[in-house]
C-alpha cells in the first residue's frame, strides 16, 4: 500500500516547454487534488476531481490542465511552462470530499522553470 | 479574499514550552477544521481535526480549541519537542464542497 505517489520528484524545465506530472493513489479514493506550495502562500488548489472522468478548477487553474481517465490516476499538465510556475506541487486524495475526510498527500514534485 | 488566516508565520519555542498557532475563518458554512503537519521534503499529513459541535479536541500533546462565535480555532502543542519542528497548516472545508481552504502555514522551531 503505497498511498499517493507522484512522479517525477524533481524536474527542471525551460520556459515554453511542456510536461505532465503524474499522481497515482492505491486507496480507491474518489477525490483527487493538485496543489502548489510557494513560500509564505500555503497550499493553493490548482484543479481537483470528484471522480473518474471529472475535473474542476481550483483557486489558481490558469496555465494548467488536468485529466482523470482512471480513478487511480490524476495528471497535471503544463502546456507552456513559465518561471511563475516554479513551485512545489503536491497531489492529494481523499475518500469522499463531501464528508470532509482526511486528505492524503504525496511527497511532492519540485519544479523549476528557467 | 483569504478565507482562512493563520498566524504567526513563524514561531520559536523552547523545548518543553507550549506552542500556539491561531487561525480565523470567514465562511460560517465551514464545518470541518483539520490541522496538517509537514516536515521538510515531505507532503503534509493530518495531525488532528475538529468539527464545530465541540469546543476542544485533544490527542496526546496536541489540542484544538474552537470558538464558533469568534470564528477562530487554534492548535496548542504542549511540552513541545524538537521533533515537533515542522510547518503546520490549518484548513477549513464545508460539506459537499469537496475541497479545503488552507492557511498560509506556520513554521515552528523547537529549540533544545
Amino acid at each position: 500500500n503505497a498511498g499517493v505517489t507522484q512522479t517525477p520528484k524533481f524536474r527542471v524545465l525551460k520556459t515554453g516547454q511542456s510536461m505532465t506530472l503524474l499522481c497515482a493513489q492505491d486507496m480507491n479514493h474518489e477525490y483527487m487534488y493538485w496543489y502548489r506550495q510557494d513560500p509564505g502562500m500555503g497550499l493553493r488548489l490548482i484543479h481537483y476531481s470528484v471522480g473518474e472522468g471529472t475535473t474542476a478548477k481550483g483557486e489558481v487553474p490558469d496555465g494548467y490542465n488536468v485529466s482523470r481517465l482512471k480513478k487511480q490516476n490524476f495528471l497535471l499538465g503544463l502546456e507552456s511552462a513559465a518561471p511563475s510556475q516554479t513551485s512545489v506541487y503536491f497531489c492529494a486524495s481523499s475518500y469522499d470530499g463531501r464528508l470532509n475526510t482526511e486528505a492524503f498527500f504525496g511527497q511532492g514534485t519540485r519544479l523549476t522553470v528557467v | 479574499q483569504q478565507q482562512v488566516k493563520q498566524s504567526p508565520q513563524s514561531l520559536i519555542v523552547q523545548k518543553g514550552g507550549i506552542s500556539i498557532i491561531n487561525c480565523a475563518y470567514e465562511n460560517t458554512a465551514f464545518d470541518y477544521f483539520p490541522w496538517y503537519q509537514q516536515f521538510p521534503g515531505k507532503g503534509p499529513a493530518l495531525l488532528i481535526a475538529i468539527r464545530p459541535d465541540v469546543s476542544e479536541k485533544k490527542e496526546g500533546r496536541f489540542t484544538i480549541s474552537f470558538n464558533k462565535s469568534a470564528k477562530q480555532f487554534s492548535l496548542h502543542i504542549m511540552d513541545s519537542q524538537p521533533g515537533d519542528s515542522a510547518t503546520y497548516f490549518c484548513a477549513a472545508s464545508r460539506a459537499n464542497a469537496g475541497k479545503s481552504t488552507f492557511g498560509d502555514g506556520t513554521t515552528l522551531t523547537v529549540k533544545p
